[in-house]
């Protein structure tokens, strides 16, 4: 089964900075990786997904990259905003389940 | 259209009673999935139902869990004489496949659970 270990549970960021959280799994390299937003007393919602043969992939404030050398995804907001304060998830795929991490909690300080 | 929905939003109920929990996937979606998250922990896989097929019910913790899908569409997942650790949020989720196999999970927004 895959170990998966998300950088520290809380980060601190103020408004404006780049916030940057890690992904870090322990076995094989899935076919795709994804990052997922969590807000309290919600279910996660799906924001960006990276195959194994793409390194990164962007949308909007938001970047991820993919290195199946090193087991890793790190996960990117710049410019960040109070609003993206959340917990954020990274999951991978291994048969019909997904492994999630524990997730980190970022806070956004305006 | 609407997204996942689950029913109740919260529960609370006595040990040793038997709970029913309630998902209403995506229309259209073919995959089910069950989570469970303990407080300060990363979602626990339970159960996924594809379609047709057999269910892999490989992350059940015990025989007191399990899982249904009828008709392809709703899902009940039932616990049976729950004990304090059962206390959790147990989430759902359907998904749809992208092109080159990957698939996308909508949540919904959970059912909590408390045991007393």
């Amino acid at each position: 089964s895959q170990k998966i270990e998300q950088n520290s549970e809380a980060l601190n960021i103020q408004e404006g900075k780049t916030a940057t959280l890690t992904c870090n799994y322990t076995n094989y390299s899935p076919a795709y990786l994804q990052w997922y937003r969590q807000d309290p007393g919600r279910g996660p919602v799906f924001l960006l997904l990276i195959r194994e043969n793409e390194k990164e992939k962007r949308k909007e404030r938001l970047k991820v990259t993919f290195d199946t050398t090193l087991k890793q995804s790190l996960f990117h907001i710049t410019a960040s905003q109070p609003a993206d304060s959340a917990t954020y998830l990274c999951a991978l795929p291994t048969g019909n389940q997904f492994y999630f991490g524990t997730g980190t909690s970022l806070t956004v300080i305006p | 259209g609407a997204g996942v929905s689950q029913s109740p939003s919260n529960k609370v109920t006595e040990k040793g009673k038997d709970v029913e929990l309630r998902c209403d996937p995506i229309s259209g979606h073919t995959a089910l999935y069950w989570y469970r998250q303990s407080l300060g922990q990363g979602l626990e896989f339970l159960i996924y139902f594809q379609g047709n097929s057999a269910p892999d019910k490989s992350g059940l913790p015990s025989d007191r869990f399990s899982a249904e899908r009828t008709g392809g569409s709703v899902s009940t997942l039932t616990i049976q004489r729950t004990q304090q650790e059962d206390s959790a949020v147990y989430l759902c989720a359907s998904s749809s496949r992208l092109a080159g196999g990957a698939d996308i999970q909508y949540f919904g927004a959970g059912t909590r659970l408390s045991v007393l």
